[in-house]
């Protein structure tokens, strides 16, 4: 099983920028989908966006397309996603996760507060 | 966007007894050729991240016990333990993994009658 470490949360003022990095154990990294999921307080889980095994492929959920980019670096095991224009509804914890059938790897999270 | 949506949202069970949640999908959640329903089970606990304790709609997980099972096909789905734990206290998740945006239900929380 991979182990998945979430980075780069914090606190930042509506409109700001963040960029949140998950660092995957093991060698087989690039053979996998990724995916970032969020859960504000208190409340659900929500899909974010996916990657696919080579980057070529993403996703995005409605709430974020245009304001959020994900990419990976299989040289270095990581997954990014890039928080632009951040709005007070983006406070969450953010989870990264590995797909295989279903999203089998989590991280611990990170917490993104959008607060002036 | 395929809408999953659990019954119900909150569920009270004795120990020993047997738990059933529900998770309808709005639109078949079969992923091409497969022939497998892409449905997904998590068991979230206070603080932690979600675990996977289904995919496919009934293969468990790794490490995961035998009580926990998942059935249906189509559009209607269900999580059943067999027999109630006091781990098992927490809030569970379908989701469907067909296609994107991959939706989750609004989450089951389950406590101990």
């Amino acid at each position: 099983e991979v182990q998945l470490v979430e980075s780069g949360g914090g606190l930042v003022q509506p409109g700001g920028a963040l960029r949140l990095s998950c660092a995957a154990s093991g060698s087989t990294f690039r053979n996998f989908w990724m995916h970032w999921v969020r859960q504000p307080p208190g409340k659900g889980l929500v899909w974010v966006s996916h990657i696919n095994n080579d980057g070529s492929e993403t996703t995005y959920a409605d709430s974020v397309r245009g304001r959020f980019t994900i990419s990976r670096d299989n040289a270095k095991n990581t997954v990014y996603l890039q928080m632009n224009s951040l709005r007070a509804e983006d406070t969450a914890v953010y989870y990264c996760a590995r797909s295989v059938g279903g999203f089998d790897s989590w991280g611990q999270g990170t917490l993104v507060t959008v607060s002036s | 966007d395929i809408v999953m949506t659990q019954s119900p949202d909150s569920l009270a069970v004795s120990l020993g007894e047997r738990a059933t949640i529900n998770c309808k999908s709005s639109q078949s959640v079969v992923f091409g050729s497969s022939n497998r329903d892409h449905i997904s089970w998590y068991q979230q606990k206070p603080g932690q991240p979600p675990k996977l304790l289904i995919y496919w709609a009934s293969t468990r997980g790794s490490g995961v016990p035998d009580r926990f099972s998942g059935s249906g096909s189509g559009t209607d789905f269900t999580l059943t333990i067999s027999s109630l734990q006091a781990e098992d206290v927490a809030v569970y998740y379908c989701q469907q993994f067909c296609s994107s945006p991959y939706t989750f239900g609004q989450g089951t929380k389950l406590e101990i009658k």
